[in-house]
């Protein structure tokens, strides 16, 4: 089955600094990575997604990159401010009939210093 | 639809005891998908359903566990003789089919094995 691994466990960053958390994959079938933000004591919330046929998405000051040849995917937050503390979560599915399921890293605790 | 719902939010029960949880899925989504989520890590797969067809059940998933969706609308999902290992946060999300749809989780029930 599929391994998503994440890494740092724990990322420290002052207000206005970027951030960058990585993931990397095992199954080269998976074409699905959505990235999730879980604020303490919270449900999972949707930040950003990317399909494998596509390299880079942005959103405001979120980007994911996808390198499906390294079988790794990014998560970059820029400028980032205080209310960006929380737990991020990568994952990754192969979209299909059989469902959507998905496996997901261990998680990245960001804390954003004011 | 005011999103995914779980009830109880919190259940602490006595070693043995068996628990059942409750998850409404947002009304459209015909998939619905149950996770547990411990301390510190991501949410691990439990199973799948779409419509009222349970599809997918990780091999992690003892017999002590069983869900059911009848109707393809609520889920309920039941731990027979609760272990305290079985202490964590399980999460109900749901999502569309047919394409590349993110979950919706809800707020998970958390379990106290006691």
């Amino acid at each position: 089955g599929e391994n998503v691994e994440q890494h740092p466990s724990t990322l420290s960053v002052q207000e206005g600094d970027s951030a960058v958390i990585k993931c990397t994959y095992s199954d080269s079938a998976s074409n699905y990575f959505p990235w999730y933000k879980q604020e303490l004591g919270k449900r999972p919330q949707l930040i950003i997604d990317i399909r494998s046929n596509v390299g880079e998405k942005k959103d405001q000051r979120i980007a994911v990159t996808l390198n499906k040849t390294a079988k790794h995917f990014s998560l970059h937050i820029t400028e980032t401010q205080p209310e960006d503390s929380a737990v991020y979560f990568c994952a990754a599915s192969r979209e299909g009939n059989a469902g959507n399921m998905l496996t997901f890293g261990g998680g990245t605790r960001l804390m954003v210093k004011p | 639809d005011t999103g995914v719902s779980q009830n109880p939010r919190h259940k602490i029960t006595k070693r043995g005891q068996n628990v059942t949880f409750r998850c409404d899925p947002i009304s459209e989504h015909n998939r619905l998908y149950w996770y547990r989520q411990t301390l510190g890590q991501g949410p691990e797969f439990l199973t799948y359903f779409q419509n009222e067809a349970q599809l997918e059940k990780s091999r992690l998933l003892s017999d002590r566990f069983s869900a059911e969706r009848p109707k393809g609308s609520f889920s309920t999902l039941e731990i027979q003789r609760t272990e305290q290992g079985d202490s964590a946060m399980y999460l109900c999300a749901s999502s569309l089919a047919g394409g590349y749809y993110g979950y919706t989780f809800g707020s998970g029930t958390r379990l106290t094995v006691v």
